[in-house]
C-alpha cells in the first residue's frame, strides 16, 4: 500500500523552463511534507519542505505547493537549470517530522 | 546541518560472507537510521538505530540479518550478513536532530556476487 505516490518516473524539461513535480498522499494524518533531491553515488539532500498549516513555501527558485483537499503537493522549479538533473523523492509524515513515508521518486532531466 | 561521513563508500562481496558499514558524525544527533535503496526502487527505512539498546526494526527486516549497534550518540553500524544477489542496494545512514529534516550520508553501493 503505497501512502505516498510520484506517478511519473521521469521528466524532461528544456533548461530555463519550468519543472514541475507531482506527488499524491492517501493518509490524511500525513500534517508535514519534504523533497530530496538525489544525484547518483550520493544521498539525498532535503530541499524544502510544507507544513499541512500552509499551502505554499518558497525558497528561491523551488516553490512547494499543498493541496490538502486533493492530497497533492508539488515541486516547482524556475527557471530549471542543468545542475537540477536528478531523482526527487517526496515524503511525508504524521505527527513527527523524522518518521517519514518515502515516494518513488521523479528523475528530472533538463535538456540544454 | 551535521556532517556524514559513512565507510565503506562501495564494495563488492562473496554471497554468504558479512560486512558491516560505518556511519559517524561530526555532533551528537538524537536519532540514526538506515534505509536501503534497492536499484530503481524508493528508499526503505531498514530500522532505527537506538543508542545503548536495540535497534527498531521495520517490517521485513530483522535483527539476525542486519544488526545494527549504536554505542553513542555520533556512531552507528550496520552489518549486513549471509549475503545473497538480492542484498545488492545502496545503503544510507541519515541523522535526525532538533526538528530539523533528516540528513543523509552518500550510502554504502553494496554489490553481491
Amino acid at each position: 500500500d503505497q501512502q505516498v505516490k510520484q506517478n511519473s518516473p521521469s521528466l524532461s524539461v528544456q533548461e530555463g523552463r519550468i519543472s514541475i513535480l507531482n506527488c499524491d498522499y492517501t493518509n490524511s494524518m500525513f500534517d508535514y511534507f519534504l523533497w530530496y533531491k538525489k544525484y547518483p553515488a550520493e544521498g539525498p539532500t532535503f530541499l524544502i519542505s510544507i507544513s499541512s498549516i500552509k499551502d505554499k513555501n518558497e525558497d528561491g527558485r523551488f516553490t512547494v505547493f499543498l493541496n490538502k483537499s486533493a492530497k497533492h503537493l508539488s515541486l516547482h522549479i524556475v527557471p530549471s537549470q542543468p545542475g537540477d538533473s536528478a531523482v526527487y523523492f517526496c515524503a511525508a509524515s504524521a505527527g513527527s517530522n523524522y518518521q517519514l513515508i518515502w515516494g518513488a521518486g521523479t528523475k528530472l532531466i533538463i535538456k540544454p | 546541518s551535521a556532517v556524514i561521513s559513512q565507510k565503506p563508500s562501495r564494495d563488492i562481496c562473496q554471497r554468504g560472507t558479512s560486512l558491516t558499514i560505518q556511519c559517524q558524525v561530526d555532533s551528537q544527533v538524537t536519532m540514526m537510521f538506515w534505509y536501503r535503496q534497492q536499484p530503481g526502487q524508493s528508499l526503505t527505512l531498514i530500522a532505527t538505530a537506538n543508542q545503548g539498546s536495540e535497534a527498531t526494526y521495520e517490517s521485513g527486516f530483522v535483527i539476525d540479518k542486519f544488526p545494527i549497534s549504536r554505542p553513542n550518540l555520533t556512531f552507528s553500524t550496520l552489518t549486513v550478513s549471509n549475503m545473497s544477489p538480492e542484498d545488492s542496494s545502496i545503503y544510507l545512514c541519515s541523522v535526525w536532530t532538533d526538528n530539523q529534516p533528516q540528513h543523509f550520508g552518500d550510502g554504502t553501493r553494496l554489490s553481491i556476487l
